[in-house]
């Protein structure tokens, strides 16, 4: 079992739409929890940061952490055609600032 | 433009070959950190240089190395090349201290045949 687990996708929704993205983990010793965006031929991009437990909103975009099931999301809302790209997300445990990544979802938004 | 430049974009070699990638960090940040992404690993960290030495390492294979140098440019170096190691190799540098925030390059596409 990897210690962060992604659904690959893709994922394909229409334009507007609400987007949920999500990532499992197994080391409860994850204290940061990051989502990445990569666009086809580019580095990843960080787009939001939490760390612990709780909820972070930044624009359309909500990150939500939930430690306790060592599950975390990314919500995108009024999704955009723009929005197109691979989410991955990240984990670092206390101590340190290597992250773990997730394998990424492929998120397609169609207009 | 991250800031982080990494060259070459892509690179076709034969199996047997070495090769290296090279990576300038963005102005201030003294962290380098090298990734590999494939398909089926996801993205892999490989190796952090932190001011001229080496200061963590992950999965990186014995015949992969790397350095940083006084200008805090990266190199990565990649021997005996396998079609495996096929993939693509992401620069990415921080502010050291920080837990968050990496700024990644747009990546070197290798090839191996």
């Amino acid at each position: 079992q990897k210690e962060v687990e992604q659904d690959p996708g893709p994922l394909s929704v229409p334009e507007g739409a609400i987007v949920s993205l999500n990532c499992t983990y197994s080391n409860s010793a994850f204290q940061y929890f990051m989502w990445y965006r990569q666009y086809s031929r580019k580095g990843p991009e960080l787009l939001m940061y939490t760390y612990s437990s709780g909820n972070k909103e930044d624009g359309r975009f909500t990150a939500q952490v939930d430690k306790s099931s060592k599950y975390i999301s990314l919500f995108i809302r009024d999704s955009q055609p723009s929005d197109s790209a691979t989410y991955l997300c990240a984990m670092i445990p206390g101590g340190s600032y290597i992250p773990t990544f997730g394998r990424g979802t492929s998120l397609i938004v169609h207009p | 433009d991250s800031g982080v430049t990494q060259t070459p974009k892509h690179l076709i070699t034969a199996t047997g070959q070495r090769v290296t990638l090279r990576c300038s960090p963005r102005s201030g940040d003294l962290s380098v950190y090298w990734y590999q992404q494939s398909l089926d690993q996801g993205l892999q960290f490989l190796i952090q240089y932190y001011n001229g030495e080496e200061r963590a390492k992950g999965n990186i294979l014995e015949r992969f190395s790397a350095q940083q140098f006084p200008d805090l440019h990266s190199e990565l170096n990649l021997s005996s090349l396998e079609l495996g190691d096929s993939a693509l190799y992401f620069c990415a540098s921080s502010v050291e201290g920080q837990s968050y925030g990496y700024t990644f390059g747009s990546g070197t596409r290798l090839t191996v045949v």
